[in-house]
């Protein structure tokens, strides 16, 4: 079972760039969302979806767009990439039953 | 607004023996969920345990308990029996009964000595 894929594990942008983090699931969770893990704020919520068609902000969603037109994928776009937007980005899943989130493995994004 | 604090940025515990990892939470829902996770050096974010706010008991899983105290609005994680396969960080997290997002601490990084 792949569970949560997340693509690619690291990227390196140039600042004003665009970019698409991807996330597909295959357990057919309802929710999903995506964090931004950066040292000493721990894992900061940008956006997330109780189900297709339907997408939320969350604390910091600014420079992110997000679209959920399947259950299965939640990509994250940056429109203009900036170097305050280096950081590892998680994308995570869960459902109504499961008592925790499954974590993708993670991109590492870099910006400069 | 929801909130959860960890205080202690960094713990440092003996092999063997037992370590407790301070978590504080502010809701004002009735019904809401707490977590743990572990993020060792590799990066992966890995569940240990939840407590659901209607439990009754303490949570339990394996060598992992958390300590649920609702009136002082506390889940402390402790480990038993530390090995050094424990060093990682930790993260407290809430789950919102409605929404169902979760927020996280700022997590504590968990050394452990041989």
């Amino acid at each position: 079972n792949a569970g949560v894929t997340q693509t690619p594990k690291f990227q390196v942008l140039k600042t004003g760039q665009s970019m698409t983090l991807q996330c597909a699931q295959d357990m057919n969770h309802e929710y999903m969302s995506w964090y931004r893990q950066d040292p000493g704020m721990g894992l900061r919520l940008i956006h997330y979806s109780v189900g297709a068609g339907i997408t939320d902000q969350g604390e910091v969603p600014n420079g992110y767009n997000v679209s959920r037109s399947t259950t299965e994928d939640f990509p994250l776009r940056l429109l203009s990439a900036a170097p305050s937007q280096t950081s590892v980005y998680f994308c995570a899943t869960s459902n109504r039953a499961s008592h925790g989130y499954t974590f993708g493995s993670g991109t590492r994004l870099t910006v400069v | 607004a929801q909130k959860i604090t960890q205080t202690q940025p960094g713990m440092f515990v003996q092999e063997k023996e037992a370590v407790t990892l301070d978590c504080t939470y502010d809701t004002s829902d009735p019904s809401y969920g707490l977590f743990w996770y572990k993020q060792p050096s590799s990066g992966e974010m890995i569940f240990l345990i939840y407590q659901g706010s209607y439990d009754q008991q303490n949570a339990t899983e394996g060598r992992y308990s958390l300590n649920f105290q609702k009136a002082r609005k506390s889940a402390n994680l402790v480990i038993s029996a530390s090995q050094l396969g424990d060093s990682a960080m930790y993260f407290c997290a809430m789950r919102d009964s409605g929404t169902y997002k979760y927020i996280f601490g700022t997590g504590t990084r968990l050394k452990v000595l041989a």
